[in-house]
């Protein structure tokens, strides 16, 4: 069983903080990782990709990815209260997308 | 990204009924994916929708319950069979032209499903 798991939740950040989500994934062969944004009652939305081990910055969102420790993050700098939503986690492996459970930011004006 | 229509964006259903939901995407795509995402829970995918053949289901999803078409490379339907309130939740069409490396997946604005 190919598992995606992120830290528990929520997470609540002051406004203007850095909020760090992290994701473990447990197959190695795991090909590329992907981190959504999902506001409540809507669908998924892709924030960012990444493939290569390193950072990878996209305004103010970084991700993060370490595949020795199969391990992959996102960091939001400037915090904004419409960052307030949950994030997903998801690994691309074997032809499919399997997601982690999420986790709910809640940004503090 | 492709622009994904998905129909209907709601339904109440009454038990043992079956819905049918249609993804209509604006240009052609290779991959197709039914996922299902039950109250405060992530996203579980259903299947493949492979175009001109049998979808490929994941473990613990089967034809008879959830049987999906894939006429062409802009069109699915997935129809969720036999209601029962289990099946309550909201489905989601995705695609993604070819590796998603480069391109991500793109979702609909998925199907809301009450059974009742």
């Amino acid at each position: 069983q190919k598992e995606v798991e992120q830290n528990s939740g929520p997470l609540s950040v002051p406004e203007g903080a850095i909020a760090s989500l992290n994701c473990t994934y447990s197959d190695r062969g795991s090909q590329s990782f992907f981190w959504y944004r999902q506001y409540s009652g809507k669908s998924p939305e892709l924030i960012m990709f990444i493939y290569s081990n390193g950072d990878k910055e996209d305004g103010r969102f970084t991700a993060q990815l370490n595949k020795a420790s199969q391990y992959v993050s996102l960091l939001i700098r400037d915090s904004q209260p419409s960052d307030s939503a949950t994030y997903l986690c998801a690994v691309y492996g074997n032809s499919k997308l399997t997601f982690g459970k999420g986790i709910t930011l809640s940004v503090r004006p | 990204s492709a622009v994904i229509s998905q129909k209907p964006s709601r339904d109440i259903c009454q038990r043992g009924t079956s819905l049918t939901i249609q993804c209509q995407v604006d240009s052609q795509v290779t991959m197709m994916f039914w996922y299902r995402q039950q109250p405060g829970q992530s996203l579980t995918l259903i299947a493949t929708a492979n175009q001109g053949s049998e979808a490929t289901y994941e473990s613990g999803f089967v034809i008879d319950k959830f049987p999906i078409s894939r006429p062409n490379l802009t069109f699915s339907t997935l129809t969720v069979s036999n209601l029962s309130p289990e099946d309550s939740s909201i489905y989601l069409c995705s695609v993604g032209k070819g590796q998603p490396t480069n391109y991500g997946y793109t979702f609909g604005s998925g199907t809301r499903l009450t059974v009742v």
